[in-house]
């Protein structure tokens, strides 16, 4: 059983689309985080959160804890946007991952 | 600019040979953490530290070893135990950022077995 579910695995869409990925925990956490890895394989930290919403840029990154469910948004994606999305919880001394969305943004 | 550094970027491993893994951080971190990345998979870790000359093992440790001898440095090294190596290793840190861990990753180093 993984701690961490996300959806989709994969997820092609149309440069302009507004797009949504899932994630669900199982687990008491102390932040949810939101991950971005492109080709080549570093990763970078989109977004922490604990509660509430968060915006960056086109991204936004909403949590509710009572039903252990977070979503990422992209709003007017664009082909600079293909990654792969991984989301990560944190529990105070552990962290654990998702298997990641792999997002491929046409023009 | 402070960032965590891994090298190298591709490694080769030959068969009964152990290889070892840099990661270097300047971001004056007392965690640090190495994490293996397979296809399909979520990262998976191997051992964490939580301050020099201490370290604990992940979920996945066995055929690895660590050492934290400083506390910028955290190298891993993959021993001729570990029978299925190839994988993406990807080296992280972190610090308390408003009462939750936020974490920082390396730009990761591919290893295969020749």
């Amino acid at each position: 059983k993984n701690e961490v579910e996300q959806s989709p695995q994969n997820l092609t869409a149309q440069e302009g689309e507004f797009i949504t990925i899932n994630c669900s925990y199982s687990v008491g956490i102390s932040a949810l985080h939101w991950l971005q890895q492109h080709p080549g394989g570093g990763i970078v930290s989109l977004f922490m959160l604990s509660s509430g919403k968060k915006k960056h840029g086109r991204l936004i990154a909403t949590i509710n804890i009572q039903e252990k469910h977070s979503s990422l948004h992209i709003t007017a994606s664009h082909p600079r946007d293909s990654a792969v999305y991984i989301c990560a919880v944190s529990t105070g001394n552990q962290f654990y991952f998702g298997t990641g969305t792999s997002l491929t943004v046409i023009p | 600019d402070g960032g965590i550094t891994q090298s190298p970027k591709y490694l080769f491993r030959k068969e009964g040979q152990n290889v070892t893994l840099s990661c270097e951080q300047n971001l004056n971190h007392d965690a640090m953490y190495w994490y293996r990345q397979d296809p399909g998979q979520g990262l998976r870790l191997i051992y964490y530290s939580q301050i020099v000359n201490d370290f604990q093992k992940g979920d996945i440790a066995e055929g690895y070893s660590v050492s934290r001898e400083k506390k910028e440095s955290f190298p891993l090294t993959v021993t001729s135990a570990q029978k299925n190596p190839t994988a993406f290793y990807l080296c992280a840190s972190s610090t308390i950022s408003g009462g939750s861990e936020k974490l920082f990753f390396g730009s990761g180093t591919q290893l295969s077995v020749l």
